[in-house]
């Protein structure tokens, strides 16, 4: 079946703009994650969804940064205001029913460019 | 949280030879040891994991070996290929903090040449 999907594939954007990043996880898959990666930072957690349950927010870095998930299947990652430093790719895993043990795939990624 | 440290950070083997990266953590109740594959311009793919109750896992010519005494595992490819050229992450899953979400390692650029 289809992996994660996301888009846009690359967006390049100025300084100040807001920004909207989408994920489409596999179907079926109840958790939903999103991660970015920045050279020389790797790989950071950014936030968590599982069900109908509050979302794991704690890896935001800051209030510009927020993140819906409609309906238990698509998500939608905004970026307020954006600045240099949020120039990334910005990955969107999913995996079955989100326990600790449970394979996460990855998605293609959205290569950010803030100029 | 958990803290992660991935050595080496490149590693160059000619075609055939073995590689070895070794991924150390913090967590001791972690409990959950992926590696992941991250070609140039896509997503971190799982190549393999293991998990507590074991210490060595194999799969062709990966293994993936666990020692939670001393908090590290490690990342075994046997008859490297052009093809295993990539990234490679660990991402070990710690309990405390929450055990969702993955902790990367700083990634082992691995270049397979011939």
């Amino acid at each position: 079946g289809a992996g994660v999907s996301q888009s846009p594939s690359n967006k390049v954007t100025e300084k100040g703009k807001d920004v909207e990043l989408r994920c489409d996880p596999i179907s079926g898959h109840t958790a939903l994650y999103w991660y970015r990666q920045s050279l020389g930072q790797g790989l950071e957690f950014l936030i968590y969804f599982q069900g109908n349950s509050a979302p794991d927010k704690s890896g935001l870095p800051s209030d510009r940064f927020s993140a819906e998930r409609t309906g238990g299947s698509v998500s939608t990652l905004t970026i307020q205001r954006t600045q240099q430093e949020d120039s990334a790719v910005y990955l969107c895993a999913s995996s079955l029913n989100g326990g600790s043990q449970e394979t996460q795939y990855f998605g293609p990624g959205t290569r950010l460019l803030v100029l | 949280g958990e803290n992660v440290e991935q050595h080496p950070s490149t590693l160059s083997v000619q075609e055939g030879d073995s590689a070895v990266i070794k991924c150390t953590y913090s967590d001791s109740a972690s409990n959950y040891f992926p590696w992941y594959k991250q070609e140039l311009g896509k997503g971190p793919q799982l190549i393999i994991d293991i998990r507590s109750n074991v210490g060595e896992k194999k799969d062709q010519r990966i293994a993936v070996t666990l020692n939670k005494t001393a908090k590290h595992f490690s990342l075994h490819i046997t008859e490297t290929q052009p093809e295993d050229s990539a990234v490679y992450f660990c991402a070990p899953r710690g309990v405390t903090g929450g055990g969702n979400k993955l902790t990367f390692g700083t990634g082992t650029q691995l270049k397979v040449e011939l």
